[in-house]
């Protein structure tokens, strides 16, 4: 089964720092990588996705991600931090299951980032 | 385009009754997939349809099952309602079902058994 796993339950950052939220994942075949945002009583945001070509993904907002296969890692970064940017964020990936197909992400236990002045 | 959108967006429920909550996907979209949030299990997957059909099913009991309509409009239900089931009930829609397809989120259904 397709895993992913979130190695930090807060992070903290000064505002216009960069920021580093960590994401590691164990797949079979080729993985398909999603990082989404939610802030308080909202859903799931999409931020940016990995599925083939570039390393380097930009996405949303300013952030970006690195996917690095030889340490199974996609990393959200983004280079000067905001105090709007606090939330909680989560990395997925679309496992496959038994079937092979149809569309179930496996999602990570989530990172919550505090930005502070 | 409208976002995907659920209702209702608050539900206080007692043990032992039953619930539906209902997802209009983005126009367009054809995969509608369920997902239940809570503080102590995180994000989990409850099902996924495509063209009224069911694909994916995760672990979850009988008691919760769903359905997808002609216009890709689905519902959930939940049976027999347990103190455990209080969550945030999230429904997401992508248009392909495929690997690569960003599937989109609501802003969720709030349940609350008491």
């Amino acid at each position: 089964a397709q895993s992913v796993a979130q190695p930090e339950d807060q992070v903290n950052v000064a505002e216009g720092n960069p920021l580093t939220v960590k994401c590691t994942y164990s797949v079979s075949g080729n993985p398909y990588l999603f990082w989404y945002v939610q802030y308080p009583n909202r859903g799931l945001q999409f931020l940016l996705k990995y599925i083939t070509g570039d390393n380097l993904v930009k996405g949303s907002y300013g952030f970006e991600a690195e996917f690095n296969k030889s340490q199974t890692s996609f990393h959200l970064k983004k280079p000067s931090a905001l105090v709007s940017d606090s939330a909680l964020y989560f990395c997925a990936v679309r496992d496959l299951g038994l079937t092979g197909g149809g569309n179930k992400l496996t999602f990570g236990t989530g990172t919550q980032l505090k930005v502070e002045l | 385009k409208a976002g995907v959108t659920q209702t209702p967006r608050y539900l206080i429920k007692t043990r032992g009754q039953q619930v539906t909550l209902s997802c209009s996907p983005i126009s367009g979209h054809r995969s509608v997939s369920w997902y239940q949030q809570t503080p102590g299990q995180g994000l989990q997957f409850l099902f996924e349809y495509f063209s009224e059909t069911q694909r994916n099913k995760g672990n979850f009991p009988g008691r919760f099952s769903g359905r997808q309509f002609s216009n890709s409009r689905s519902e959930m239900n939940v049976s027999t309602l347990e103190l455990g089931d209080s969550a945030l009930y999230l429904c997401a829609s992508s248009s392909l079902a495929g690997g690569g397809d960003t599937q989109y989120f609501g802003p969720g259904t709030r349940l609350t058994v008491l």
